[in-house]
């Protein structure tokens, strides 16, 4: 059964960069079928697609996040990362890594990590 | 970007009611729609795709329809353990977003 599991850093400072990781087990993330990426949950803001990315390298982005966002695959651990810099408050929110499916519009996310809250502050 | 619309925000049922969802797209998206089931505490889960595919392991008290701009999901026969926010997405386009949700409470 695929699961997925974020870590990193619970607290950040304004103005510093986050970096998280999505370890996967159960599965590859070198399976050419799937995309591997992020969602941000805020009470503001919701649920926010951040962006996904193939074991390829190719990547795409929110464009209302793209400009501070990069998301890579690391095939030999088996995992994929999130850096989102130039942080502010309204960054705070539970971040889920998740799987996307790669063929045509079956853009749905499943299965998702439990999630990890981020709050930014000083 | 696609905004997402979801009614009602909240809705209070009984054990044994429907209830019933909709969301609204701000642009066609054909088929391309999502519904997703999240508990307190826990991530989002993936209940149907495709306006009206049930992810494996999903009750069949749980249906989705529609097309192009106006969707439905139906809970048929309202469990406990159904009490959860439920999110729509829509998958036409990107960037992917989400409807703002909708909690559905026990009474």
């Amino acid at each position: 059964q695929l699961q997925l599991q974020e870590s990193g850093p619970g607290l950040v400072k304004p103005s510093e960069t986050l970096s998280l990781t999505c370890s996967v087990s159960g599965g590859s993330i070198s399976n050419s079928n799937y995309y591997w990426g992020w969602i941000r949950q805020s009470p503001g803001k919701g649920l926010e697609w951040i962006g996904s990315v193939h074991f390829s390298g190719n990547a795409y982005y929110n464009p209302s996040l793209k400009s501070r966002v990069t998301i890579s695959a690391d095939t030999p651990k088996n995992q994929f990362s999130l850096r989102l810099s130039s942080l502010t408050a309204a960054d705070t929110a539970v971040y889920y890594c998740a799987r996307r499916d790669s063929s045509g519009n079956n853009n749905w996310f499943d299965p998702w990590g439990q999630g990890t809250l981020v709050t930014v502050s000083s | 970007d696609i905004q997402m619309t979801q009614s009602p925000s909240s809705v209070s049922a009984s054990v044994g009611d429907r209830v019933t969802i909709t969301c609204r797209a701000s642009q066609v998206i054909s088929t391309w729609l999502a519904w997703y089931q999240q508990k307190p505490g826990k991530a989002p889960k993936l209940l149907i795709y495709a306006v009206s595919s049930l992810q494996r392991g999903v009750p069949s008290r749980f249906s989705g329809s529609g097309s192009g701009t106006e969707f439905t999901l139906t809970i048929n026969s309202l469990q406990p353990e159904d009490l959860a926010t439920y999110y729509c997405q829509q998958a036409n386009s990107f960037p992917f977003t989400f409807g703002p949700g909708t909690k559905v409470d026990i009474k």
